[in-house]
């Protein structure tokens, strides 16, 4: 299986201030079609889970361009350019490259200092 | 708009059953694999099972094999999951998504099973 490792686990940042949050894999995520299934997901409290990036670094409708995601291989990234309040949550990657069992990665809790 | 609307869950005693559904709208359901993910108390997020578009190829993970099947309607746009033996550690909210590893843009709102004497 392919494991997900989050970093940090917890991030406390003032708002207005950057934030970042690595994720890394076991194995590459580059598919046999070229494309790189790496996706990152926002929950925030008491919600469904929201996808924020589809395939490394492309935003989803509606998601503000304050997000931003890169990375390739094993190694990814995602970033908050000025961090709002409406940013709290628990944040999660996803490889979506290995099948039968695509796994997430353990989450990332962002909150207000 | 694409809609997932889910029903189904609640409390149940260890060993019982129950049986979720979520009704998708506004896309092709017919057109899209399907997925139950679940997020105990607490934690992080875990994928249950998916299904293809045709309903011919299904996983499960190995922590709910032999206990839980997922089926789908797709005249009436419909994604279930019957979960029987039901532990302890299957308590959670469960979720239906949209697709599988390309895709999930879409979830339901969840819905909380827990198994407790």
């Amino acid at each position: 299986d392919v494991v997900m490792t989050q970093s940090p686990l917890s991030l406390s940042v003032t708002l207005g201030q950057p934030a970042s949050i690595s994720c890394r894999s076991s194995q590459s995520l580059v598919y046999s079609d070229g494309n790189t299934y790496l996706h990152w997901f926002q929950q925030r409290p008491g919600q469904s889970p929201r996808r924020l990036i589809y395939k490394v670094s492309n935003r989803d409708s509606g998601v503000p361009d304050r997000f931003s995601g890169s990375g390739s291989g094993t190694d990814f990234t995602l970033k908050i350019s000025r961090v709002e309040a409406e940013d709290v949550g628990v944040y999660y990657c996803m490889q979506g490259t290995h099948w039968p069992l695509y796994t997430f990665g353990q989450g990332t809790k962002l909150e207000i200092k | 708009q694409v809609q997932l609307v889910q029903s189904g869950g609640g409390l149940v005693k260890p060993g019982g059953s129950l049986r979720l559904s979520c009704a998708a709208s506004g896309f092709t359901f017919s057109d899209h694999y399907m997925s139950w993910i679940r997020q105990a108390p607490g934690k992080g997020l875990e994928w249950v099972s998916y299904i293809s578009n045709s309903g011919s190829n299904i996983y499960y993970a190995d922590s709910v094999k032999g206990r839980f099947t997922i089926s789908r309607d797709n005249a009436k746009n419909s994604l279930f999951l019957q979960m029987n033996s039901l532990r302890a550690e299957d308590t959670a909210v469960y979720y239906c998504a949209r697709g599988v590893g390309a895709d999930l843009g879409y979830w339901g709102q969840g819905t909380l099973v827990t198994v407790s004497s």
